[in-house]
């Protein structure tokens, strides 16, 4: 089974400000897909960024960028000039890549609040 | 493209009775998930089809809960009879193979 683990259950930042979210997981297969998904009050679930894991350069997004660690299983969120419309839920997520579709593995989510 | 679309929004329903939950995907995707969210578990997958064949159902919680796809372009999840427990949101989402998955704006279901 794979799990995704995020040890952060609530962040706070100053707009504009830098944040970084964290993300571990574990998994036996060796193709993957990795994803963050941001969940704003409104509850839509919302596809921020998404890293194929047999690439070795890390995704961007304009202000979004993640840190990928194959061999340390890692996958962090990085916000660049945070906004208050960043405030959300974010999840980090995992899929298998072989084949067909396949369900999502969620994070329990981290909580991010951007202060004015 | 509408996205995928999902009714009721909200569900208020008493203890015992059937719900049906119901999920159009976007058109041209060929795989079918089923969400819940709650506090407690988080993001869970309880069922996915590809090409309207269920795949993995290991995640439905027991007999209570049915899905069927009886076309490329509709979805039900059934919870018969219902229990408080299951008050959650439920999110359908469609993808074509193993790209993004789409999802739609989620069913609020409160079961009292």
């Amino acid at each position: 089974a794979q799990t995704v683990t995020q040890s952060q259950p609530e962040m706070s930042v100053q707009e504009a400000e830098t944040v970084t979210l964290s993300c571990t997981y574990d998994t036996s297969e060796n193709n993957y897909y990795l994803f963050w998904y941001k969940q704003p009050p409104s509850r839509q679930m919302i596809l921020v960024i998404r890293q194929e894991a047999y690439k070795q350069q890390n995704a961007t997004e304009n202000r979004f960028s993640v840190n990928f660690q194959k061999a340390a299983k890692s996958f962090s969120l990085k916000i660049s000039d945070s906004q208050l419309g960043d405030t959300a839920m974010y999840f980090c997520a995992l899929i298998n890549s072989g084949g067909g579709a396949d369900g999502l593995t969620f994070g329990k989510g981290t909580h991010l609040i951007i202060q004015p | 493209d509408a996205g995928v679309i999902q009714s009721p929004r909200h569900e208020v329903t008493e203890m015992g009775q059937e719900v049906t939950l119901r999920c159009k995907p976007i058109s041209g995707h060929n795989s079918l998930f089923w969400y819940r969210q709650t506090m407690m578990r988080g993001l869970e997958l309880l069922i996915y089809f590809n090409n309207n064949v269920p795949i993995d159902d290991s995640g439905m919680p027991e007999d209570r809960f049915s899905a069927k796809m009886p076309n490329a372009s509709f979805s039900t999840l059934k919870i018969q009879p219902s229990e408080p427990r299951d008050s959650a949101v439920y999110f359908c989402a469609s993808s074509f193979l193993n790209n993004e998955q789409f999802f739609g704006p989620g069913t609020r279901l409160t079961v009292l």
